[in-house]
């Protein structure tokens, strides 16, 4: 089965630093694009990050020089390195699947979430 | 790209058809996709490109539109329908999602 697990999340301080990691099995993890997408508490999804096959990365400006997006194909593992956090970076952060050369441009299958908390 | 849904709440009941629309702000072609998103689990692909039905996804579920305007529609409502739907362009980065249209019971 396609499975994607994120870990890495907790409680920190303002100003503080998080790094998220999402494993991936069951797929062929170097053939994809990967995504990272939060959910502040009681609000809707939030894309914040993407990074192609190729290693080129893409981010949403709320996050942009913050947050840095990465993957170790050997380890079939995502990552989310998050700096200067701030209370408003508070939620649910979600790894999800993007696509693969010739398919289409959506986010199948998504982790379960890990929770981020910035608070003094 | 700015997605705008409507509604942001519907309530309906078993075996209504209900039908969510999106509008984005410029033309995004058929690079639509809507997800189903249940309390404290993570958002699920039901159709993508627009009108294509993820696999496994219950044939009631259908999607239409290009351009700027988008719908979702679920024929004949059953119980594990009732959640929360997102539409999200994959159009160009950032890859934004509407505000969301949460369904309920009636």
């Amino acid at each position: 089965d396609v499975q994607l697990v994120e870990s890495g999340g907790g409680l920190v301080q303002p100003g503080g630093s998080l790094r998220l990691s999402c494993a991936a099995s069951g797929f062929n993890f170097n053939n994809f694009w990967m995504h990272w997408v939060r959910q502040l508490p009681g609000k809707g999804l939030e894309w914040i990050s993407r990074i192609n096959y190729d290693g080129t990365t893409s981010y949403a400006e709320s996050v942009k020089g913050r947050f840095t997006i990465s993957r170790d194909d050997a380890k079939n593992t995502l990552y989310l390195q998050m700096n200067s956090l701030r209370a408003d970076d508070s939620g649910l952060y979600f790894c999800a699947r993007g696509a693969m050369a010739g398919t289409w441009p959506a986010f199948d299958p998504w982790g379960q979430g890990t929770l981020v908390t910035v608070s003094s | 790209i700015q997605m705008t849904q409507s509604p942001s709440s519907l309530s309906a009941s078993i075996g209504d058809r209900v039908i969510i629309t999106c509008r984005a702000s410029q033309r995004i072609s058929t690079y639509l996709n809507w997800y189903q998103q249940k309390p404290g689990t993570a958002p699920k692909l039901l159709i993508y490109g627009s009108s294509s039905v993820q696999s496994g996804v219950p044939s009631r579920f259908s999607g239409s539109g290009s351009g700027t305007d988008f719908t979702l529609t679920i024929n004949s409502l059953q119980p594990e329908d009732f959640a929360t739907y997102y539409c999200q362009q994959s159009y160009s980065t950032p890859y934004t999602f509407g505000q969301g249209t949460k369904l309920e019971i009636k």
